[in-house]
């Protein structure tokens, strides 16, 4: 079978930085994505991993680690604004594009 | 201008009814895709499409029909709706080779009485 696992909630302050968690378990991986979704609205693709390592996007960075089942989303230099649900979704086949998603962690920066 | 468009954005359908969700999308790509959205929950595959068609099962099917008649178009049917099937669905769209990055229409907040 197929799980991705997030924490619920996350609060942070304005000007620091979040970091958000996912954990997966999987028949097969190939490749994770984060998506934003604010309020009332459509998930907005943000990142997306394949390979090992640290991700460097600017405001949002991308961590994975297959051989752990994990990856964190790390959004530096918060803005009230950044205040939404962060989704994580897992593919197992590539062919398919099928995504498995988290419920998502609801994170609240405060100023 | 919205490449993903959903009708309606919201509805209410009585037990028993039948409820057809429409998808458009103009990015010109093959995949397209139904989830819904339980409050405070992640997103679940209903059905998808990679063919005008044709339609494959996701990870929660039963209830659901769709159809996608066009590249153009997907649409999920509910032949006869019940209370569980209150939600918010959303439809997306993926190129063939960009299997990570998928686009969203807004939403559909369907209410079941």
């Amino acid at each position: 079978g197929q799980g991705v696992e997030q924490p619920a909630k996350l609060m942070s302050v304005e000007g620091t930085f979040a970091r958000v968690n996912c954990t997966y378990s999987t028949s097969g991986f190939n490749g994770l994505s984060w998506y934003q979704q604010r309020e009332g609205q459509a998930p907005v693709f943000l990142s997306y991993v394949v390979l090992d390592g640290l991700k460097d996007s600017g405001h949002f960075s991308t961590f994975l680690s297959r051989s752990n089942g994990y990856s964190y989303l790390l959004l530096t230099e918060l803005q009230i604004k950044d205040s939404a649900s962060y989704l994580c979704a897992v593919r197992n086949n590539t062919n398919t594009g099928k995504l498995t998603f988290g419920d998502g962690t609801v994170l609240t920066v405060k100023p | 201008e919205a490449a993903v468009t959903q009708s309606p954005r919201s509805k209410v359908a009585v037990t028993g009814g039948k409820v057809t969700l429409s998808c458009h999308q103009t990015n010109n790509h093959d995949y397209m895709y139904w989830y819904r959205q339980d409050t405070g929950h992640g997103l679940r595959l209903i059905h998808y499409s990679y063919v005008a068609d044709s339609t494959e099962k996701g990870d929660i099917p039963d209830g659901y029909k769709a159809s996608r008649p066009s590249q153009e178009n997907f649409s999920l049917i509910l032949e006869l709706a019940s209370l569980s099937q209150t939600a918010v669905y959303f439809c997306a769209s993926r190129a063939p080779l960009g299997g990570l990055e998928q686009y969203f229409g807004p939403g559909t907040r369907l209410t079941v009485l």
